[in-house]
């Protein structure tokens, strides 16, 4: 099914330790991100990228990394997790400036991450 | 910088209306959109409205926009229990050649009473 796949759903990490949280998407669009929700706070932008090779920082990008090497993918890493980052992960998609706008944003499931 | 504003919680009985407002501060929006999104899930695009209409009906769903108050708003007819949700007001400011940036509110969580 076209959309944006998020993977894994659900991961508990300890402090300290490091992972990457994958996202794909199918739909050729130009435009990835990477949002955490936390209650209260709404969504919060850690980093973005407008296409293959290029990717800059959102409202939170301390203590995370991402990288896209091809259109589809763009994961995003976790160096050392801390509890602080304990939250809901959820990456989106878009076309920019001349595709299709009127569809904002697509995004995936999302993944829960819980660090000890 | 831009802001989205919503209020936090609204709670409504099943088979009324609800609205849900939302204000922005960038006078350039272009598009406007209402998210929806269930427990444990992401969220789905509901609508959008482009900034040069007033009004945008779809099924039960009624979108107002006062341009000049900045001011949107959801109109849910015939309110289910399964409308139960966040609703979060996004905009997109025209940023010029590839404008592609969403400035979301903190959502509006919907309660249905039955």
């Amino acid at each position: 099914n076209a959309g944006v796949t998020q993977t894994p759903k659900f991961q508990v990490l300890k402090t300290g330790q490091s992972m990457t949280l994958q996202c794909a998407q199918d739909m050729n669009h130009e435009y990835m991100s990477w949002y955490r929700q936390d209650p209260g706070m709404g969504l919060r932008l850690i980093h973005y990228s407008v296409g293959a090779g290029i990717t800059d920082q959102g409202e939170v990008p301390n203590g995370y990394n991402v990288s896209r090497s091809t259109t589809e993918d763009f994961p995003l890493r976790l160096l050392s997790a801390a509890p602080s980052q304990t939250s809901v992960y959820f990456c989106a998609s878009s076309y920019i400036g001349t595709g299709d706008i009127t569809y904002g944003y697509t995004f995936g499931s999302g993944t829960r991450l819980t660090v000890v | 910088g831009e802001d989205v504003e919503q209020s936090l919680f609204l709670s409504v009985r099943e088979g009324d209306s609800s609205v849900i407002n939302c204000t922005y501060t960038d006078s350039s929006s272009t598009y406007l959109y209402w998210y929806k999104q269930e427990p444990g899930a992401g969220l789905q695009l509901l609508t959008y409205i482009f900034s040069n209409m007033d009004m945008k009906q779809d099924q039960r769903l009624t979108v107002l926009l006062n341009k000049k108050d900045k001011h949107l708003s959801l109109r849910i007819a015939d309110t289910q229990t399964g409308d139960s949700a966040i609703y979060f007001c996004a905009e997109r400011s025209d940023s010029g050649a590839g404008s592609y940036q969403l400035t979301f509110g903190k959502g509006t969580k919907l309660s249905v009473i039955p």
